[in-house]
């Protein structure tokens, strides 16, 4: 049974750095195909994705926010991590991570996510 | 990167059937049949309902169904419910790894 779980700071102030924890159980990175994906949603509004780490250590990122975006993993942890730079209040957001199915586009389990809000 | 177009909102009485439309470009919905489709209520983290345009993930009621035209994708609810009043959003791959979702839908049943 695939689970994960989001995990870090509830407020950041301005201009901080934030880092978010997905930590997940039932798969492993050593799987060829897995990935493991950071979506967020400010409330009341729509789902933007943000970044996706592969199996491989290939890493993608929004276009829009990869100058502030860093995805790693700790494989021994069973851990990915979002760092993102600069925080400002349109960062507030429910931060989820997703796991991305082997071979298929598409992110077929979610963590219950993160709330982060943006705030001095 | 630019957020796929959903309506807003759409609405049906128990029983009928819905269609919501997830309208993209040639970079994204026209260029890939990589569309998925996610319901969430309120509170609740995204669930996945189709990929790949029309493939129910084991345990999605057949209810629902995808299907694309060009740059338009559509998830279909037929016979709807009253569970099935909720958020939908589509999601497409665009390309080198990258993926945009849409606007987003609120379905209410009457």
């Amino acid at each position: 049974q695939i689970t994960l779980k989001e995990s870090g700071p509830t407020l950041v102030k301005p201009t901080q750095t934030l880092t978010l924890t997905c930590s997940f159980s039932g798969f492993s990175f050593s799987t060829s195909g897995v990935g493991v994906g950071w979506i967020r949603q400010p409330p009341g509004k729509a789902l933007e994705w943000l970044a996706l780490l592969y199996w491989d250590d290939d890493k993608r990122y929004s276009p829009s926010l990869e100058s502030r975006l860093t995805i790693t993993k700790d494989t021994s942890k069973n851990q990915v991590v979002l760092t993102m730079t600069n925080m400002g209040p349109v960062d507030t957001a429910r931060y989820y991570c997703a796991h991305r199915l082997p071979g298929v586009d598409t992110f077929d389990l979610w963590g219950q996510g993160t709330m982060v809000t943006v705030s001095s | 990167q630019s957020a796929l177009t959903q309506p807003a909102s759409v609405s049906g009485s128990p029983g009928q059937s819905i269609t919501i439309s997830c309208t993209g470009t040639r970079s994204d919905v026209g260029g890939y049949y990589y569309v998925s489709w996610y319901q969430q209520h309120p509170g609740k983290a995204p669930k996945l309902m189709i990929y790949d345009v029309s493939n129910r993930p084991s345990g999605v009621s057949n209810r629902f169904s995808g299907s694309k035209s060009g740059n338009t994708a559509s998830l279909t609810i037929s016979g709807l419910q009253a569970e099935d009043e909720a958020d939908y959003y589509c999601s497409s791959y665009t390309g080198d790894s990258i993926y945009v979702f849409g606007t987003g839908t609120k379905v209410t049943v009457l």
